[in-house]
């Protein structure tokens, strides 16, 4: 069935490091979305690209969404404190009812 | 805050026995989506429901069944428990029928003993 996976599993930097992590479809999605869930919360919507090639920035996030709408990519610039959680990509399915979660990046951010 | 209300915050209860999550979506949001994640793992669709008709099933056992009512509000049932079943089950609210942004719970912490 159509997956969605994602890497690295886990990610663990020093604080002032950029961090990427990637998201791959095995079928091309209509739209991408992406979570962050912070150790003991929810997850929380952070941005969705629906576009092929485009790139959003929220402050120091950039999302990139691939021009075969397969593949995605969050990358953080100068990571902190406050960015650590697991991160998730997630897109519809064919159908596009069902949404598939990619199995999260967890982010951890030495001080 | 996301909007979304999920009641109870915990649930502790023994094998065999019967529960029942409630969620209340956002103002507006007509669909709903239920997900289980266990412990340290990815988040798992169960079913989504659509101004109070099935719209997706994922992964839910057959022990477990859910419904939408008429004023949104959707009930997740969880009958003939297991240890396995013990998770974290989160509701989410969009205002479409077609997965785009989703709005979550907090989330319901079911503890099987």
């Amino acid at each position: 069935g159509q997956q969605v996976m994602q890497i690295p599993q886990y990610q663990h930097v020093q604080e002032g490091e950029d961090f990427t992590t990637y998201c791959n479809s095995s079928t091309t999605l209509s739209n991408i979305q992406w979570y962050k869930q912070r150790p003991g919360g929810h997850p929380v919507f952070l941005i969705q690209l629906v576009k092929s090639g485009e790139v959003k920035k929220q402050k120091r996030l950039t999302f990139q969404f691939g021009e075969a709408k397969k593949n995605s990519s969050l990358h953080i610039t100068a990571t902190q404190t406050t960015d650590v959680g697991t991160y998730f990509c997630a897109g519809p399915n064919t159908g596009g009812f069902k949404t598939i979660f990619g199995a999260g990046t967890r982010l951890f951010v030495k001080a | 805050d996301s909007g979304v209300t999920q009641t109870p915050k915990h649930l502790i209860t023994a094998t065999g026995q019967r529960v029942t999550l409630r969620c209340s979506p956002r103002s507006g949001d007509l669909s709903v989506y239920w997900y289980q994640q266990s412990l340290d793992q990815g988040l798992q669709f169960l079913i989504q429901y659509y101004n109070g008709e099935e719209r997706a099933k994922g992964n839910i056992l057959e022990r477990f069944s859910a419904q939408q009512f008429p004023d949104l509000h959707s009930e997740l049932n969880l009958s003939s428990l297991e240890l396995g079943d013990s998770a974290l089950y989160f509701c989410a609210s969009s205002g479409g029928d077609i997965s785009y942004e989703q709005y979550f719970g907090p989330g319901t912490r079911l503890t099987v003993t």
